[in-house]
């Protein structure tokens, strides 16, 4: 079985331009959740998307946006990117609205300069 | 709404002696704790999870944590480590219900050194 997929693994943006990351989820799992971690910052909840649908947002900017697709596979995209902006976002699936632990991906190292 | 706290960021310890890496939370109802681990250059990996029943939870490879609810604790020990456990460990909570997220700390480096 497939796990969850992130792509790219790394992607290097000027500051001001747009960032758009993708996940894959686990097959049979409807949720998706991204995080960001910065460094020395820990884990920091961005996103969750279920069915569609976005559950709950973490404390982030609005310019930090995203959507699950149909197959419920996901798109993170962060407008007017910022230095501080860098950072390892990682994406996890879990089944329907299960929160029994989630699995996550390898991550996309976002760098901005 | 729940929070986590990893007091220590980096534990030293010699190959082969005991360890525990400190998690403590805080919630207003009953929660779900997780310890995941995570190697360098990698995403992270479910170590264990109290979810409910025996409070003391193991993983396969010897790790284990107690969830203690008078001390809001769920620290992960483990009686003998190896090199190869070097890595950054982040306790997480979430409270019941599904339409709760996972909480993380802000992770604890167990430096095994020979």
């Amino acid at each position: 079985e497939a796990g969850v997929t992130q792509s790219p693994t790394h992607l290097i943006k000027t500051r001001g331009q747009q960032a758009t990351l993708r996940c894959s989820p686990i097959s049979g799992h409807t949720s998706v959740y991204w995080y960001q971690q910065a460094l020395g910052l820990g884990l920091q909840f961005l996103l969750w998307y279920d069915e569609g649908e976005e559950r709950n947002r973490g404390n982030f900017p609005p310019r930090f946006s995203g959507r699950q697709f149909p197959n419920y596979s996901s798109e993170l995209n962060v407008n007017a990117l910022e230095l501080e902006d860098s950072a390892l976002y990682l994406c996890a699936s879990s089944l329907r609205l299960e929160n029994y632990g989630y699995t996550f991906g390898s991550g996309t190292r976002l760098t901005v300069v | 709404a729940q929070s986590v706290t990893q007091l220590d960021s980096q534990v030293p310890v010699f190959e082969e002696a005991p360890v525990e890496l400190r998690c403590n939370y805080s919630s207003s109802v009953s929660v779900y704790l997780f310890w995941y681990v995570q190697y360098p250059n990698q995403g992270l990996q479910l170590l264990l999870k109290y979810l409910s029943g025996s409070t003391l939870v193991e993983s396969i490879n010897g790790f284990e944590a107690e969830f203690n609810k008078s001390q809001t604790s769920f620290h992960l020990r483990k009686p003998s480590v190896h090199i190869s456990d070097t890595a950054e460990y982040f306790c997480a909570v979430s409270g019941w219900g599904a339409t709760n997220k996972l909480i993380f700390g802000t992770g604890t480096l167990l430096a095994v050194q020979p």
